[in-house]
């Protein structure tokens, strides 16, 4: 079964609106997450990684006060896509893991209308 | 920088014709090449991770190795619900913990 999960698996939200995802380890404690992003027929894009206790730290080209990170506990991260808009429109996944298995959460549609 | 070279983009097989996937690398200390599968509108499955030179690892009709500088992931005897893209990723010991640097997959086809 899965042991990263993410919710919602599907969320429509209006432009300007802003929209939480959850990620959760099942089975493991997760001091390291990590969020992608990817566009139809592309690979995974890495947003950011998210540090329990601790600021994201956020990959170049990715604003920081548009995708907010949070990583307070050690089972769950949750990523906030605040004022969206329709080109925030796309697959985000979550992945957690540790050194010889990193796993991946189902990923979740985000359609901004 | 590291970097994750997949080919071909898309592969198609008839049931059963058995071929290879590659992936070629350059990172800065290997800490893992990973395979993944991923099915249209899902997050990637994980299959496996090859640390060093020389290593194997089968599931079912996959078998991944590593070289130095690529991986080869076989599929024997593939069926239908083999279709899928599959990517390859590695980790480096330059970055953050855990860190993965995709390639852009291979979709492969397989037709009965």
């Amino acid at each position: 079964g899965a042991v990263v999960s993410q919710h919602p698996s599907r969320v429509i939200c209006k432009s300007g609106t802003s929209v939480k995802i959850e990620c959760r380890s099942l089975d493991f404690q997760a001091t390291t997450m990590f969020w992608y992003r990817q566009f139809p027929k592309q690979s995974l894009m890495l947003m950011a990684t998210s540090n329990e206790g601790s600021k994201a730290t956020y990959e170049q080209g990715v604003e920081k006060d548009k995708f907010l990170i949070n990583h307070a506990s050690l089972t769950l991260s949750t990523l906030t896509v605040t004022s969206a808009h329709p080109e925030d429109s796309s697959f985000y996944i979550c992945s957690a893991g540790g050194a010889n298995t990193i796993y991946f959460g189902e990923g979740s549609w985000l359609t901004v209308v | 920088e590291d970097q994750v070279t997949q080919s071909p983009e898309a592969l198609r097989l008839q049931e059963g014709e058995s071929s290879s996937l590659n992936c070629s690398y350059t990172v800065s200390g290997l800490r893992g090449l990973f395979w993944y599968r991923q099915d249209p509108g899902k997050g990637p499955e994980f299959l496996f991770t090859l640390y060093s030179a020389g290593e194997e690892k089968e599931k079912e009709r996959l078998k991944a190795t590593l070289t130095k500088k690529e991986s080869f992931l076989h599929i024997t005897a593939p069926k239908p619900e083999d279709s899928a893209t599959y990517l390859c990723a590695v980790r480096g010991s330059g970055g953050s913990n855990y860190k993965l640097t995709f390639g852009k997959g291979t979709l492969l086809t397989v037709n009965p």
